[in-house]
């Protein structure tokens, strides 16, 4: 079965600092997901990748898919203490994302210190 | 608010009491899924239906889950018989066909 792997698992940084989350999967990605959670609440969706090579930007939050799609990573640029939460990968376990069944990622704890 | 919604947001039972959860997807969309996080740990799937149809059940859902979206709007997941390994946040998403799943607030159940 598909596993995702999250490094790191935490990271403190200062605010204004740019900072990267990795992603790796045991498996090609079809649809690799990031998603951001606040502490006891619900997940919150940042970006969709699908295509090997793909970049998506949203405001401070870039993502990438590698050629290989088997890693994405989300790069924060100037960390702001809004950015501070739990980010999450997901993958779609179907091929083509025909069941759009998603498994994820352990998650990285982010703080950002004012 | 045109959200996913989820209620009760947490709920404390007791050892052997069933419990039942509600959710609300977004409107227009036909599929619904039910997850479950424990600290820790992301999401792991459950359940999901496509309109009134359960299409997928996980084997992490044991005899005594059952989940229900009779009219293929809200859904309903009933844990019977509760153990304290149930304790968990469960979480709701929503989607229109296989695009992005939007999630719900959850429900987080302590059993005692």
């Amino acid at each position: 079965s598909q596993e995702l792997e999250q490094s790191p698992q935490s990271l403190i940084v200062q605010e204004g600092k740019n900072l990267t989350i990795n992603c790796t999967s045991s498996k090609t990605l079809y649809g690799l997901y990031w998603y951001k959670q606040k502490y006891g609440e619900g997940l919150i969706f940042l970006m969709m990748l699908q295509k090997g090579g793909e970049e998506k930007s949203h405001e401070k939050i870039t993502a990438k898919l590698d050629e290989k799609k088997q890693q994405s990573s989300l790069h924060i640029t100037a960390s702001q203490p809004s950015h501070a939460g739990i980010y999450l990968c997901g993958a779609d376990e179907g091929r083509g994302g025909a069941t759009n069944k998603l498994i994820f990622g352990t998650g990285t704890l982010l703080a950002v210190q004012p | 608010d045109t959200g996913v919604s989820q209620d009760p947001r947490h709920k404390i039972t007791k050892r052997g009491q069933n419990v039942t959860f509600r959710c609300d997807p977004i409107s227009e969309h036909n599929r619904l899924y039910w997850y479950r996080q424990t600290l820790g740990q992301g999401p792991e799937f459950l359940t999901y239906f496509q309109n009134e149809a359960q299409l997928e059940k996980s084997r992490l859902l044991s005899d005594r889950f059952s989940a229900e979206r009779p009219k293929g709007s809200f859904s309903t997941l009933e844990i019977q018989r509760t153990e304290q390994g149930d304790s968990a946040m469960y979480l709701c998403a929503s989607s229109f066909g296989i695009g992005t799943q939007y999630f719900g607030p959850g429900t987080r159940l302590l059993v005692l």
